[in-house]
């Protein structure tokens, strides 16, 4: 019964291609967030949304397009894959409460050639 | 703006010793506390929160967070570490004064708590 799933858990590519990353949730959230967390561990926040509207979009170049199909799910579109792209990107999930904590998908691994 | 310090990038510790993991804030209201741990490829997992009340909170597998407000802290603590504790822990803050979904969770920057048999 997983929570969060995202796909794929690991996507290998080279530089200049386009590709998405998949984000489900089961929990019955309202708002979803995407994540990226780089080699050092250090996680931030690049978008948020809360029943199909971006709330949050972080200082994230044009490259990154996340979409909402709806509140169930949160895709992460990027386009001309840089190697600084490399990373983990994690997909969240939420009550829209600020008191309530968010639950986190297993995470997926980008690599840049 | 929010902020939250971990001092800490490592705490080792031997099984069945207590563990303290630390974590200070900076928030303009009143802050809501979480941590989290991560274990190796897999997403963050929910610990405990403190939003409001008693100081002492406790959580899952044994843990436990003191609030502190002059001391603006939120210290992870157990009594008895396990060698299945060994994990990386985060510390989050967010400004309960301007709560939902448009206020951002900050992490801290992770502490790597390794536990010796």
């Amino acid at each position: 019964d997983t929570a969060v799933s995202q796909t794929p858990k690991y996507l290998v590519t080279q530089m200049g291609n386009d590709k998405s990353i998949k984000c489900e949730q089961n929990l019955g959230h309202d708002t979803m967030y995407w994540y990226k967390q780089d080699s050092k561990k250090f996680l931030k926040i690049m978008f948020s949304y809360n029943n199909k509207e971006l709330i949050i979009n972080e200082t994230v170049p044009n490259r990154f397009s996340p979409k909402s199909p709806d509140k169930a799910h949160l895709n992460l579109h990027i386009n001309s894959l840089e190697l600084g792209d490399s990373a983990v990107y994690f997909c969240a999930s939420s009550q829209r409460e600020g008191n309530q904590p968010q639950h986190f998908g297993d995470g997926t691994r980008l690599s840049i050639l | 703006a929010q902020s939250v310090a971990q001092p800490e990038d490592q705490v080792n510790v031997a099984e069945g010793n207590p563990l303290t993991v630390k974590c200070t804030y900076s928030v303009s209201g009143n802050p809501y506390l979480f941590w989290y741990v991560q274990y190796p490829n897999r997403g963050l997992q929910f610990l405990l929160k403190y939003i409001t009340g008693d100081n002492l909170v406790k959580g899952s597998y044994g843990f436990e967070a003191e609030f502190n407000k002059s001391q603006t802290s939120f210290h992870l603590k157990k009594p008895s570490a396990l060698v299945s504790d060994s994990a990386l822990y985060f510390c989050a803050v967010r400004d309960g004064e301007y709560g939902g979904a448009t206020n951002k969770l900050i992490f801290g920057t992770g502490t790597l708590l390794a536990v010796q048999p």
